[in-house]
């Protein structure tokens, strides 16, 4: 299916487990992002890709780890997850175009820290 | 750096009636964007405005950029069911991110 999807829809860890959250976008844009949104805060961004093998941090990266040797993938790992991480996931793409910015967002992933 | 901040916070507003949500840069505004958000779901495009003055419409939906680009407007006629759910603007920012407004969430009632 082509689009943006995300992996799993919904997870529920313990405090200290590592967890990983896929992406997966199928246009081959060359900017991916992934952002948490919590009441109250919008969305933050956690780190971005401009293309494969190039990552950067964004605003909230303490605890986050990406990596993305493909283009098309862009997983997110809590190396040793905590209750503050309880949050919704969105991944997003961008082509980037000419200064145009229209990021596609994924359908979330929500997860609960115990 | 620069912030956005969106007004109102929430919105319940009766079917049928007129709404604006707005969307108030700290910085002069390059890109702003809007997006719908439907409860659980991920973020829907809806446009984009680059110009002061500039103005775009998608059915029953217009925004407006201001003259002197600080500011954004959403504007929804006869509002119905299908327009409830969170609204947020973004703004282009360095290194081809996005800031982002932290939303505004409409109740229609029937």
């Amino acid at each position: 299916d082509a689009g943006i999807t995300q992996s799993p829809r919904y997870k529920i860890t313990e405090t200290g487990r590592q967890v990983t959250l896929m992406c997966h976008q199928t246009w081959s844009h060359s900017y991916m992002f992934w952002y948490r949104q919590d009441l109250g805060h919008g969305l933050r961004l956690i780190y971005y890709s401009a293309a494969a093998d190039i990552t950067d941090k964004g605003e909230v990266p303490d605890g986050y780890v990406v990596s993305r040797s493909k283009t098309e993938n862009f997983p997110l790992t809590l190396e040793s997850a905590t209750r503050s991480q309880t949050s919704v996931y969105f991944c997003a793409s961008s082509a980037w175009d000419s200064g145009y910015n229209e990021q596609f967002f994924g359908p979330g992933t929500r997860l609960t820290v115990l | 750096s620069q912030e956005l901040e969106q007004s109102p916070q929430s919105l319940i507003v009766q079917e049928g009636k007129n709404l604006t949500i707005n969307c108030t840069s700290s910085k002069t505004l390059y890109g702003l964007y809007w997006y719908k958000q439907k409860y659980g779901e991920g973020l829907i495009f809806l446009m984009m405005l680059q110009k002061g003055g500039e103005e775009k419409s998608h059915e029953k939906i217009t925004a407006k950029l201001d003259e002197k680009k600080q500011q954004s407007s959403l504007h929804i006629t006869a509002s119905q069911p299908s327009h409830a759910g969170i609204y947020l603007c973004g703004a282009d920012a360095s290194n081809y991110q996005l800031i982002w407004g932290a939303g505004t969430k409409l109740i229609i009632k029937p």
